[in-house]
């Protein structure tokens, strides 16, 4: 099984503030992914990435940045938080056709 | 565009067998999996269907038919742990960039 870690596990911020929410894998795998998921709604791709120094933004339109200097961390960052950007953050990182989720990042922002 | 449909509750006693369906409508098509969620809790892979047919893995079965764009997940014997949302999830290019349906709340009762 893979161990996919993301941090912190809550977070609540006021509006404007810089965040960055951490997102690491043990298990080696190249290809790594940021969810947006709103309760009871479908999960949104927002960032991905196949490899080091390789990152491409997804389906869902994101204020976020990520970047990919190593191949076990994948961090996610907000330059100005906004109340919008109230939702739960999943990382998730992928073998063959299954993913990994970590068991996200819920962020509140006031 | 693209969508991927599916019922938002489905309800069903102990011992029951549940049927989820999911219908998608993609610009490309590589498999069709599925997912698990329990409340606050991370997606848990379940299934992936490539080619047509009944894929069976314990309790858990999932179908595929490319074409008729349909697939469904059958969960045999329902056992209350399986009170979850369940999603469908379409790779329709690229590796792990699955476009997900907007769950099922399986709700197991008594």
């Amino acid at each position: 099984e893979a161990d996919i870690y993301q941090t912190p596990r809550y977070l609540v911020i006021g509006t404007g503030k810089k965040i960055t929410l951490e997102c690491s894998q043990t298990m080696g795998h190249d290809k790594m992914y940021w969810y947006q998921q709103d309760p009871g709604m479908e999960l949104h791709l927002i960032h991905y990435s196949y490899g080091v120094n390789s990152t491409e933004k997804g389906d869902l339109s994101s204020e976020s940045t990520v970047s990919r200097i190593r191949t076990e961390h994948f961090p996610l960052t907000l330059e100005s938080a906004r109340p919008s950007h109230t939702s739960q953050y999943l990382c998730a990182s992928s073998s063959g056709e299954k993913l990994f989720f970590g068991s996200g990042t819920q962020l509140s922002v006031l | 565009g693209q969508s991927l449909e599916q019922p938002s509750e489905v309800t069903a006693v102990e011992g029951a067998i549940v049927q989820i369906n999911c219908t998608y409508q993609t610009s490309g098509f590589y498999g069709l999996s599925w997912y698990q969620q329990h409340d606050g809790g991370a997606p848990t892979f379940l299934s992936y269907n490539a080619l047509d047919g009944l894929e069976e893995t314990g309790r858990f079965s999932s179908f595929l038919s490319r074409s008729d764009s349909y697939g469904y997940l059958l969960l045999q014997e329902l056992q209350m742990k399986d009170s979850a949302s369940y999603f469908c999830a379409v790779r329709d290019q690229g590796w792990g960039k699955l476009q997900f349906g907007a769950g099922t709340q399986v709700v197991v009762t008594p």
